[in-house]
C-alpha cells in the first residue's frame, strides 16, 4: 500500500518562515506535489519535484530526498492568506495522485 | 478560476437513491480525475480518464462508476447511496503528455439524509 505523513496542524505569525515536512511509502514513485486548498476551496497546484532537491516558486519552495522518501515544503514571508491546507502527494503511474491527511496552516497576526 | 467546471454545487438526496455528477474539463485537457474527500478518509483518488478510455482505479466502490465522453466531458455515477457517501466529490483535468499539475473543479457537496 501506499502512505503519507505529514503534520494535521502548523501554527506560524505573519512574516515568518514554516516547513511542512512529508513521509512517504510507496511504489511506482514518480514524484511529489504539493497542493493549497483553503476552507471551502478546491486544491490548488503549489509545485512538483521529480528529482532531488529543492524547486522555488516565489516565496514557496518544496524539496525532495528521494532516497529518505522525504520533502518538505517551505513557505516564506508569511501572510494571513496563506492559511489554508497543504496536501503532499505521490505521484504515480498515470499522473495518478496519493494524498496524505493534509496540514492546516494558521497564520497569526 | 481553474477553467474546470463542476455541476452540480450541491446536491441533497436520500439513501438508496442514485446520482450523476458532471465534469468538463479545460478545453486544452484529456485527462480527467475524481477524488473524493470527506472528514474521515481525507482526499482519495477514485478514477482517471483519458480521451475517454479508464486509465486507472482507485478506490472506488462497485456502487461507483464513471465515463468520459467523446466531448470529453465526464460523469461520475453513484449509485445505492449510504450515508457514508455524504462527501465533497471533485474532478480535476491536465493535459496530455503527462503534465504533473492538475487543475481540479470546484466540486459537487454531497449529502446523503
Amino acid at each position: 500500500g501506499q502512505s503519507l505523513e505529514q503534520p494535521s496542524e502548523v501554527t506560524a505569525v505573519e512574516g515568518a518562515i514554516v516547513q511542512i515536512n512529508c513521509t512517504y511509502q510507496t511504489s511506482g514513485f514518480y514524484g511529489l506535489s504539493w497542493y493549497q486548498q483553503h476552507d471551502g476551496g478546491a486544491p490548488t497546484f503549489l509545485s512538483y519535484n521529480a528529482l532531488d532537491g529543492l524547486e522555488e516558486t516565489g516565496r514557496f519552495s518544496s524539496f525532495l530526498s528521494r532516497s529518505d522518501s522525504y520533502g518538505y515544503l517551505l513557505l516564506q514571508e508569511l501572510q494571513m492568506k496563506d492559511s489554508a491546507s497543504y496536501f503532499c502527494a505521490v505521484n504515480n503511474a498515470g499522473n495518478m495522485l496519493t494524498f496524505g491527511g493534509g496540514t492546516r496552516l494558521m497564520v497569526k497576526p | 478560476d481553474s477553467g474546470v467546471t463542476q455541476t452540480p454545487k450541491h446536491l441533497i438526496t436520500a439513501t438508496g437513491q442514485r446520482v450523476t455528477l458532471r465534469c468538463s474539463p479545460r478545453s486544452e485537457d484529456l485527462s480527467v480525475y475524481w477524488y473524493q474527500q470527506s472528514l474521515d478518509q481525507g482526499l482519495q483518488f477514485l478514477i482517471h480518464y483519458y480521451n475517454g478510455e479508464e486509465r486507472a482505479k482507485g478506490n472506488i466502490l462497485e456502487r461507483f462508476s464513471a465515463q468520459q465522453f467523446p466531448d470529453l466531458h465526464s460523469e461520475l455515477n453513484l449509485s445505492s447511496l449510504e450515508l457514508g457517501d455524504s462527501a465533497l466529490y471533485f474532478c480535476a483535468s491536465s493535459v496530455a503528455g503527462g503534465s504533473n499539475e492538475q487543475f481540479f473543479g470546484p466540486g459537487t457537496r454531497l449529502t446523503v439524509l
